[in-house]
């Protein structure tokens, strides 16, 4: 089966920098994703990193590295609206998506 | 285009009882996904409807089955239902075409309370 780990909570201030990592153990694995939660919403696409690397969106960023089984989600420039839970996920054999518990966010200002 | 939406919002059953959620995904898109969210299990995937057909299942009791209509809406049912089947259950649509890079897009979820 997969399996992910990542911390169950970060508390950061408003402007700073914060990293998510998430390792996980699977066989098959085809990619790494994220995905945002704020209370009561849906949650919502962030990146996807498929190879090795840094991918930068904006003031996000998600790194992967395939020999270490483990990702990062980095959050730059930190607002009050990235208070919310942060899950990677991956895509492995059997093509089921299998999720993190989640990192709670907390900015404060 | 619209996003997914999933009907009814919130529900309260009594143990014993089915229910059946559903939802309709994004325009186009052929594949939908059932999830549920509890705060001790975190987002746990139930199965993926692709054109009709059941393509994954997650690792539920049979008690937990879905379908899928030609016009990519979707229905889940559970029955017999237990207290432990108070949950979140979010529904996401893909394209279902680009293989295992498919994006989730989530619907806003039906909160189940099972008395």
């Amino acid at each position: 089966g997969q399996s992910l780990e990542q911390p169950s909570e970060v508390t950061a201030v408003e402007g700073a920098i914060v990293q998510i990592n998430c390792t996980y153990q699977t066989s098959g694995f085809y990619g790494l994703s994220w995905y945002q939660q704020h209370d009561g919403g849906a949650p919502t696409f962030l990146s996807y990193n498929a190879l090795d690397g840094l991918e930068e969106t904006g003031r996000f960023s998600s790194f992967l590295s395939r020999s270490d089984s483990y990702g990062y989600l980095l959050l730059q420039e930190l607002q009050m609206k990235d208070s919310a839970s942060y899950f990677c996920a991956i895509k492995a054999a059997g093509n089921k998506l299998t999720f993190g518990g989640g990192t709670r966010v907390l900015v404060k200002p | 285009k619209a996003g997914v939406t999933q009907t009814p919002r919130y529900l309260i059953k009594t143990r014993g009882q089915q229910v059946t959620l559903s939802c309709s995904p994004i325009s186009g898109h052929r594949s939908v996904s059932w999830y549920q969210q509890t705060p001790g299990q975190g987002l746990q995937f139930l199965f993926e409807y692709f054109s009709e057909t059941q393509r994954n299942k997650g690792n539920f009791p049979g008690r937990f089955s879905g379908r899928q209509f030609s016009n990519s809406r979707s229905e889940m049912n559970v029955s017999t239902l237990e207290l432990g089947d108070s949950a979140l259950y979010l529904c996401a649509s893909s394209p279902g075409t680009s293989g295992f890079t498919d994006t989730q897009y989530f619907g806003p979820g039906t909160r189940l309370t099972v008395l």
